[in-house]
């Protein structure tokens, strides 16, 4: 079946830099885009960008440009995220999540979450 | 940016009751609206995407309806695992955004 494992819990500080990977298995890693969506404790979902795993062509939510980067090892089928410059209100749980047709923003299935924590 | 909302923010129902969300788009979205329900200390996963169509496994009790910019996601029949908190989210166009959720909780 279709799975999304993530890297473990990291903790920062501000300032900082997080990479963080999402190695894909049961379906052609080249095939689907893959998103990033963030969720700030207790809060809703926030979407940060796609890349597509083919090209290794990206699009960023203006908010995160200049700070996200996405990129991808299509020898291993993973995708990974990382956010710069972090500061106290980026600590969230990441999520990164297929989309299930190609393009369609339909986002399924999801990876179990990077807990990443900013704090001095 | 294409905002978001969700009505109500949290409703409590009964076991047997029938559920429905709103969510509505600040501006005509076509039919490119999608639900997610997430269960505590869980990832979300994806109910039904292009307004109706039912996500592989998901019960026949969701359902989805509405076009442009006024949406439903309606449970008919709540069972005790759909106790959990519901997003809508918008395809139509980057940055796709989510509605602020609706928990729904156990009366």
């Amino acid at each position: 079946q279709v799975q999304l494992v993530q890297s473990g819990a990291e903790v920062k500080k501000p300032g900082a830099s997080v990479k963080v990977s999402c190695k894909t298995s049961g379906y052609t890693f080249t095939d689907k885009y893959i998103h990033w969506v963030r969720q700030a404790p207790g809060q809703g979902l926030e979407w940060m960008g796609w890349i597509n795993p083919n090209s290794g062509g990206t699009n960023y939510a203006q908010k995160f440009q200049g700070r996200v980067t996405m990129t991808r090892d299509t020898s291993i089928n993973t995708a990974y995220m990382e956010l710069s410059r972090l500061r106290s209100d980026d600590t969230a749980l990441y999520y990164c999540v297929r989309d299930l047709y190609s393009t369609s923003a339909w986002f399924d299935p999801w990876g179990q979450g990077t807990l990443v924590t900013v704090s001095s | 940016d294409i905002q978001m909302t969700q009505s109500p923010s949290s409703l409590s129902a009964s076991v047997g009751d029938r559920v429905t969300i709103t969510c509505r788009a600040s501006q005509t979205i076509s039919d490119s609206l999608n639900w997610y329900q997430q269960r505590p200390g869980k990832a979300p996963r994806l109910l039904i995407y292009a307004t109706y169509s039912l996500q592989i496994g998901v019960p026949i009790r969701f359902s989805g309806s509405g076009s442009g910019t006024d949406f439903t996601l309606t449970i008919d029949s709540l069972q005790p695992e759909d106790f959990a908190t519901y997003y809508c989210q918008q395809g139509y166009s980057t940055p796709f955004t989510f509605g602020p959720g609706t928990k729904v909780d156990i009366k």
